[in-house]
């Protein structure tokens, strides 16, 4: 069965430091997002990209994040300069549209450490 | 999107069904109720959605009141493996765009040995 792939698993880096977060989503998918959760927290919406396009963000997604499809395959989330509360899962999720419904298939995500 | 209210938590024992309540009293016509789980940390995992029927799948049975205001969620033979946090979301949907799924607390089914 098709499934998201994300990579790497887990990345540490210093407060300051760019960091991305790759994904690849469901072959035939079409929309594909991005969302977080802070250790304890609710799991919250970043980003939604559709035709090469930013669809839907929230505030949490700010002038330091950006993402990007830079080919076919790869769905990426940029964070350039981290700050420690930055530090959480990060899960890509992807779909396709039946009609009106659009199930989300998430990643397994990668765990961002700041320190 | 529709506010949800989920239990905090529940207890179910292995092999026993599961049921998973959800109140969504101020939901729309378009708008369609969906469950995911989570389990321990994982990528939330997409379990069935619906609009006005009750549906099911290899995973479980969803079934909506008459009037949509709430929904249950049937794990037919629950497992230990079924131990993770539920979310029943509501989600409208808009042709051409795909929206935000908005995550509350959910419930922490625990499937007792």
């Amino acid at each position: 069965e098709p499934e998201v792939t994300q990579t790497p698993s887990h990345q540490v880096t210093q407060m300051g430091q760019e960091v991305i977060l790759r994904c690849v989503p469901i072959s035939n998918h079409l929309y594909f997002y991005w969302y977080r959760q802070i250790l304890g927290q609710k799991v919250e919406f970043l980003v939604s990209f559709y035709n090469n396009e930013i669809s839907e963000k929230s505030e949490i997604f700010d002038d330091q994040f950006s993402v990007e499809r830079p080919d076919g395959s790869n769905f990426t989330l940029k964070i350039r300069s981290t700050k420690l509360e930055d530090s959480a899962m990060y899960f890509c999720a992807s779909s396709n549209n039946r009609g009106s419904s659009y199930e989300q298939y998430f990643g397994p995500g990668t765990r961002l450490t700041v320190t | 999107d529709a506010k949800t209210t989920q239990p905090p938590s529940m207890d179910c024992a292995e092999g026993r069904a599961a049921n998973l309540p959800c109140n969504h009293s101020t939901i729309s016509g378009n708008e369609y109720v969906y469950w995911y789980r989570q389990i321990h940390s994982q990528g939330p995992q997409y379990i069935i959605h619906g609009l006005k029927n009750n549906e099911t799948n290899e995973m479980a049975s969803l079934i909506i009141t008459e009037d949509r205001k709430s929904s249950t969620l049937i794990l037919p033979h629950a497992t230990l493996r079924d131990t993770a946090v539920y979310y029943c979301i509501v989600r409208g949907g808009s042709s051409g765009s795909a929206r935000q799924l908005t995550f509350g607390s959910g419930t922490q089914l625990t499937v007792l040995p």
